[in-house]
């Protein structure tokens, strides 16, 4: 069974400061996807990264990137510049091999503070 | 650039009533999904299809009912509604190619909120 925790439920930064934000994860899985959901208040689910698990370098789009540690089972997504739109629930999610499941974190609440 | 469409939006019901959560995507996607989200639990899978014809549980089924005729259409069921049910409902869908691996990213509808009283 897969497993993704993400152990912080609740976040703040001040605008234009970086933030972390942590996911482990298990699979025995070989080969899978990592991914960061964005959810802001209008519920929309989002996609922010994708990160294939066989790529070493990590993933990044814009002020997002990754740190991608396949050995440690660790995914955590960080944001630079932060800014008051990123305001939002983050979910941490994985999927692999024939599984066609995708499992989600609990999600992290981050707040931008002006 | 329809995606995923969710209706209704928004839903009340009473204890013991039925409905039905409709969903439909028009990307051809094969793999199709249904979602509950409830305050700290994150999303968590009712039930799943691989193509038209075919579903399987998912984390949570009880209480839900599905099926898929088409590769479009996949609505979801609840046969006689309880208050444990209350939530929000993501519909989602992605591709699974058959001769090439997909990611398996999902494309999401934007949620039902249903509350059953």
């Amino acid at each position: 069974a897969q497993t993704v925790t993400q152990s912080q439920p609740e976040m703040s930064v001040q605008e234009a400061e970086t933030v972390t934000l942590s996911c482990t994860y298990d699979t025995s899985e070989n080969n899978y996807y990592l991914f960061w959901y964005k959810q802001p208040p209008s519920r929309q689910m989002i996609l922010v990264i994708r990160q294939e698990a066989y790529k070493q370098q990590n993933a990044t789009e814009n002020r997002f990137s990754v740190n991608f540690q396949k050995a440690a089972k660790s995914f955590s997504l960080k944001i630079s510049d932060s800014q008051l739109g990123d305001t939002a629930m983050y979910f941490c999610a994985l999927s692999g091999g024939s599984n066609y499941k995708l499992t989600f974190g609990k999600g992290t609440l981050l707040t931008v503070n002006p | 650039n329809a995606g995923v469409t969710q209706t209704p939006k928004f839903q009340v019901l009473k204890t013991g009533q039925s409905m039905t959560l409709q969903c439909a995507q028009d990307m051809n996607h094969e793999y199709m999904s249904w979602y509950r989200q409830d305050p700290g639990m994150g999303l968590r899978l009712i039930h799943y299809s691989v193509g038209a014809g075919i579903t399987d549980q998912g984390e949570v089924p009880n209480g839900y009912n599905v099926s898929r005729s088409t590769t479009e259409d996949f609505p979801l069921r609840l046969l006689s509604a309880a208050p444990s049910q209350t939530s929000v409902y993501f519909c989602a869908s992605s591709y699974q190619g058959v001769w090439t691996y997909s990611s398996g990213e999902l494309f999401f509808g934007e949620g039902s909120r249903l509350t059953v009283l």
